[in-house]
């Protein structure tokens, strides 16, 4: 069955306290693999797409890594802003378009 | 900037009530998705659409719900007879429509309050 597994569930950090958030996913066959970023009361907001194991891509203080089984979202120095929920979503390799999502990390950035 | 916008935000409805929520994509995209949301979860799926052909359904998507696209712009997500167990945060997403591999982007979403 397809699953995809956040961790942690929540993750609180001092400003200026570099950290990453994973991603593992179990499908038949990924197609791309997403990251984004979702503010209470609002929809997610899109970060990164990576389609193949070694991909990585970089925004600001966050940088998105790709294995064959996971993914990481490196958070450099991270400011209170940088507080949010991160999601990750796989797209399957087939005629679906339909994306699974993990349940989020909910990140906490201290002053 | 004209993003993917939903109306209305909020809703509050009675057990029993009809609802009906309206997405409007952003400008040129030719699929549109419905999503739902609960508190501490990630969006779940519940259907896709390709201009106005419902290509694909999630087996969320009760006798219920049902959606629309008529003329491939805007769509509509009506449930019928509402119970406590449909509150929930409605996501609406759009994409190009132009590869496989393309990303979906959000709007805020309408939360729906069941009582």
């Amino acid at each position: 069955e397809d699953q995809v597994t956040q961790s942690p569930e929540a993750l609180r950090l001092q400003e200026g306290e570099s950290s990453s958030l994973n991603c593992s996913y179990t499908v038949s066959g990924l197609r791309g693999l997403f990251w984004y970023r979702q503010d209470p009361g609002k929809g997610p907001e899109f970060l990164f797409t990576l389609y193949s194991a070694g991909e990585e891509k970089e925004k600001e203080r966050l940088k998105a890594t790709l294995t064959k089984k996971e993914s990481f979202l490196h958070i450099t120095a991270p400011k209170p802003e940088d507080s949010a929920t991160y999601l990750c979503a796989v797209l399957r390799m087939d005629s679906s378009y339909k994306l699974i999502f993990g349940s989020g990390t909910r990140l906490l950035v201290r002053p | 900037d004209t993003g993917v916008s939903q109306d209305p935000r909020h809703k509050i409805t009675k057990r029993g009530q009809n609802v009906t929520f309206r997405c409007d994509p952003i400008s040129e995209h030719n699929r549109l998705y419905w999503y739902r949301q609960t508190l501490g979860q990630g969006p779940e799926f519940l259907t896709y659409f390709q201009n106005e052909a419902q290509l694909e359904k999630s087996r969320l998507l009760s006798d219920r719900f049902s959606a629309e696209r008529p003329k491939g712009s805007f769509s509509t997500l009506e449930i019928q007879r509402t119970e406590q167990g449909d509150s929930a945060m409605y996501l609406c997403a759009s994409s190009l429509g132009a590869s496989v591999q393309e990303t979906q982007y959000f709007g805020p979403g309408t939360r729906l309050l069941v009582l």
